[in-house]
């Protein structure tokens, strides 16, 4: 069965400082990895993913993961954080094993990032 | 083009009526998901359809949930009779499911449900 752990259920950074959101996943065959992004009252919204090829991969507002293979993780990162970054972020997986995904993935429990002025 | 689309936005309605929550999903896409928000549980799946067929509802949490898709476009989650733990957001996503796991899921702004 497939699992993504987000090991933080906040983080709080002061802006301008770099950022990490950790997120670590569990899945057979190839896995396939998203951030999404959720501000107040809003839905989802899509920030990034890893497919295959180069480990960084970069995505929305300045936003970057890295994936790291090894030590199944897949780290959101930002070098200046803003305090409009503010929002909970959820990590996601997905893969190609087992058959026919449909396009389900299995989501994280959600990180609060809070940027302090 | 738009994006996911539910009504209603919000819903307020007394213990034992009947809710019905509506998706349109963005045109071409032949999956979607139904999710439900809480601040206890987190962000639950409940249903997913692939080519309007009903593929995993596992977790629907009982009887009083149903789902259907008639169509391409359009989907209904009803709960029928609501009572106050059903209380959530409530989302879609669609995505169009052809690399095996790969595809992103596009969410609606969901629906605010709140049970008396």
């Amino acid at each position: 069965a497939q699992s993504v752990a987000q090991p933080e259920d906040q983080v709080n950074v002061a802006e301008g400082n770099p950022l990490t959101v950790k997120c670590t996943y569990s899945v057979s065959g190839n896995p396939y990895l998203f951030w999404y992004v959720q501000y107040p009252n809003r839905g989802l919204q899509f920030l990034l993913k890893y497919i295959t090829g180069d480990n960084l991969v970069k995505g929305s507002y300045g936003f970057e993961a890295e994936f790291n293979k090894s030590q199944t993780s897949f780290h959101l990162k930002k070098p200046s954080a803003l305090v409009s970054d503010s929002a909970l972020y959820f990590c996601a997986a997905g893969s190609n094993a087992g058959g026919t995904s449909y396009g389900k993935l299995t989501f994280g429990q959600g990180t609060i990032l809070t940027v302090h002025p | 083009d738009a994006g996911v689309i539910q009504s209603p936005r919000h819903e307020v309605t007394e213990m034992g009526q009947e809710v019905t929550l509506r998706c349109k999903p963005i045109s071409g896409h032949n999956s979607l998901f139904w999710y439900r928000q809480t601040m206890m549980r987190g962000l639950e799946l409940l249903i997913y359809f692939n080519n309007n067929v009903p593929i995993d509802d596992s977790g629907m949490p009982e009887d009083r949930f149903s789902a259907k898709m008639p169509n391409a476009s359009f989907s209904t989650l009803k709960i029928q009779p609501s009572e106050p733990r059903d209380s959530a957001v409530y989302f879609c996503a669609s995505s169009l499911a052809a690399s095996g796991g790969a595809e992103t899921q596009y969410f609606g702004p969901g629906t605010r449900l709140l049970v008396l």
